[in-house]
């Protein structure tokens, strides 16, 4: 079974903080993604990545930023967290190639609140 | 830019009834659609996941069909039991590569 896994299932931060949000997976994807799920909105993603050290904006990036330095691990980071990146953030990957045809699995979500 | 629509936004339903999830996009210009399974504070569990050149595909209780070119997808769920009770939602992969999700319909089975 693919695994993606999340660093924390709940975080705390206060405004102005850098925070630093994790993924894993265990099944040598390629494609990584990240997004963001709001009441109302739905989700929206945020930044994906085609391959090691490679990053691409999604719909709503500002504010955010990624890195992935080896292919297991993509990490979503907020440079100076505000109130309204209160989210759940979830992220998810799929095997190699486009996203165009290979079926995406998520990680439990990061709920973060920044107070 | 793709829209996805899922109605209804909610349903609920006595155990046992079939149930018919609706999800409806603008740009029949896809790759696949896949539909995901969240219950409560959890993440997304993948469901189901139609290739554009498929009509329809099959899981247990779980159908889903596609017709492309009116931008529709259908998800049925027969004999519905109260563990199906989370939220449905569909998501249509186009020709920009990115996953774009509909609002989702909350299903409440009651015993």
């Amino acid at each position: 079974d693919v695994k993606v896994t999340q660093s924390s299932r709940y975080l705390v931060k206060r405004t102005g903080e850098k925070v630093f949000l994790e993924c894993v997976q265990d099944m040598d994807h390629e494609n990584m993604f990240w997004y963001r799920q709001d009441p109302g909105l739905g989700l929206r993603l945020i930044y994906f990545s085609y391959d090691v050290k490679m990053k691409e904006k999604g719909d709503i990036p500002e504010g955010y930023s990624v890195s992935r330095e080896k292919k297991e691990r993509f990490s979503l980071i907020l440079e100076s967290a505000s109130t309204n990146q209160t989210s759940m953030y979830l992220c998810a990957s799929s095997p190699a190639g486009t996203s165009a045809t290979n079926e995406q699995f998520f990680g439990p979500g990061t709920r973060l609140t920044v107070l | 830019k793709q829209e996805v629509t899922q109605i209804p936004a909610a349903l609920s339903v006595p155990e046992g009834e079939n149930l018919v999830l609706n999800c409806s996009f603008t740009d029949s210009a896809i790759y696949n659609l896949q539909w995901f399974r969240q219950d409560p504070g959890k993440g997304l569990t993948s469901l189901l996941l139609i290739q554009s050149s498929q009509r329809e595909q099959t899981s247990g209780r779980l159908n889903a069909s596609l017709d492309k070119s009116s931008g529709r997808s259908t998800l049925y769920i027969a004999a519905s039991q109260p563990g199906d009770s989370a939220t449905y939602l569909c998501a249509v992969v186009s020709n920009d590569y990115k996953l774009s999700f509909g609002a989702g319909t909350t299903v409440t089975v009651r015993a």
